[in-house]
């Protein structure tokens, strides 16, 4: 059974521009969350999906978005990329929206904005 | 408002010593809580859940965490900590009608000899 993945490891970009991170969720799993760790701080949620469509949101500016493809995997995309928007970006993937679902995650995406 | 608190920033603990992390949330249910396991560079790992039955619940690693209703906490626990323990742990909450993890800040445990 293959974990979740995550593409790029490491990324650097320049403010202004736009990142796309990748996620490959689990077998057998529907639900992928994204969240944001800044340094020193815990996750914080960025958006779900669930069977193609985003299924909740957390307190992100519309600039992040994000797509969900017929086999579950994942992008978070970052437009006007801002140095608030250097973190580490987990994704997670889960086989359904609530609570209780247990969530999987990768080892995560390192976005430094320069 | 709800939250989910981890009062201890960083722990320093001796090897072979027994290890306590605080969490405690407010929420007006009960929520599913969870701690999670975080090495440098890495992604989160989990180590136990509770949703419900015996408060008591074993986790991975050899560790463990109580709930406690009537304090709003979920407490981590290992007897004798290993010098593999040094890590960033996160106490984190999950609601039924909600579909995201809410975390704490993180408590750092650093593992001296």
């Amino acid at each position: 059974e293959t974990g979740v993945t995550q593409s790029p490891t490491h990324l650097i970009k320049t403010r202004g521009q736009q990142v796309t991170l990748r996620c490959s969720s689990q077998s057998g799993h529907n639900t992928v969350s994204w969240y944001q760790q800044a340094l020193g701080q815990g996750p914080q949620f960025i958006f779900q999906y669930y069977r193609e469509e985003e299924n909740g949101r957390g307190n992100f500016p519309p600039r992040f978005s994000g797509l969900q493809f017929p086999n579950y995997s994942s992008e978070l995309n970052v437009n006007a990329l801002e140095l608030d928007d250097s973190a580490l970006y987990l994704c997670a993937s889960s086989t359904g929206t609530g609570g209780f679902y247990e969530q999987y995650f990768g080892p995560g995406t390192r976005l430094t904005v320069t | 408002a709800q939250s989910v608190t981890q009062p201890d920033i960083h722990i320093t603990v001796s090897e072979g010593a027994s290890l306590e992390l605080r969490c405690n949330y407010s929420y007006g249910a009960t929520p599913y809580l969870f701690w999670y396991v975080q090495s440098p560079g890495q992604g989160l790992q989990l180590l136990l859940k509770y949703f419900s039955g015996d408060t008591l619940v074993q986790g991975i690693k050899g560790f463990e965490a109580e709930f406690k209703r009537s304090q709003s906490s979920f407490n981590l626990r290992k007897p004798s900590v290993h010098w593999s323990d040094a890590a960033e742990y996160f106490c984190a909450v999950g609601l039924s009608n909600d579909y995201k993890l809410s975390f704490g800040a993180g408590t750092t445990v650093t593992v001296r000899a």
